[in-house]
């Protein structure tokens, strides 16, 4: 099973709103990772996990908040975001941090109002 | 800091055809790279991971090469079909961006029939 799952696939908020993102593996994967999608982009790292532990934050801002319950599940909490927020995002895996192959979920396509 | 050019941005052929995506990055110190294929508004699937000690990898119809002297990566597609068309994005790990991938632009594949 080589299978990132991620809910909701999409999502409508508005700025005043909290939600959660979700991700789930069961390959033994100890690395997970958030990535956000511009159209027409690649996408672009924001957050890494490494066994339960956040590793890389790569400057976002506090109104995105994630959270690594257990080796197998990633969460983003989302607050108060706004418009430019609108993205997809992607989670991903790998066996450990930035090593191995990296698989991705299908994405939670969000969109702010 | 490494930087990810792909060419050409986009191609159009018809089916049939056998192809090459073209990839180059400016750091010669990579532990990997790895060729995504991107359907739209979908998550990546990893299509090929190349380690730094390897010189190419197969599967099916897809083989990548790396060169890391000239710093350059290519995918091959033999036998191109419609199901082909896609976003494909390769992405190098290492150099002085230590384990993250950074990513190309992207190629947009269209395989008219």
């Amino acid at each position: 099973d080589t299978e990132v799952t991620q809910t909701p696939k999409h999502l409508v908020m508005g700025m005043t709103n909290k939600k959660s993102l979700k991700c789930e593996q069961h390959m033994g994967h100890r690395a997970m990772y958030w990535y956000k999608q511009k159209a027409k982009k690649p996408p672009e790292l924001m957050f890494v996990y490494s066994y339960e532990k956040l590793s890389i934050n790569e400057s976002v801002p506090s109104r995105f908040s994630p959270e690594c319950p257990n080796s197998s599940l990633l969460n983003l909490h989302l607050h108060a975001l706004q418009p430019e927020d609108s993205a997809l995002y992607l989670c991903a895996s790998s066996l450990r941090e930035f090593t191995g192959e990296l698989f991705f979920g299908e994405g939670s396509r969000l969109t702010v109002l | 800091k490494q930087e990810v050019t792909q060419i050409p941005a986009a191609l159009s052929v018809p089916e049939g055809e056998n192809l090459v995506l073209n990839c180059s990055f400016t750091d010669s110190a990579i532990y990997n790279l790895q060729w995504f294929r991107q359907d739209p508004g979908k998550g990546l699937t990893s299509l090929l991971l190349i380690q730094s000690s390897q010189r190419e990898q197969t599967s099916g119809r897809l083989n990548a090469s790396l060169d890391k002297s000239s710093g350059r990566s290519t995918l091959y597609i033999a036998a191109s079909q419609p199901g082909d068309s896609a976003t494909y994005l390769c992405a190098a790990s290492g150099g002085t961006s230590y384990g993250k991938l950074t990513f190309g632009q992207g190629t947009i594949l269209t395989v008219h029939p």
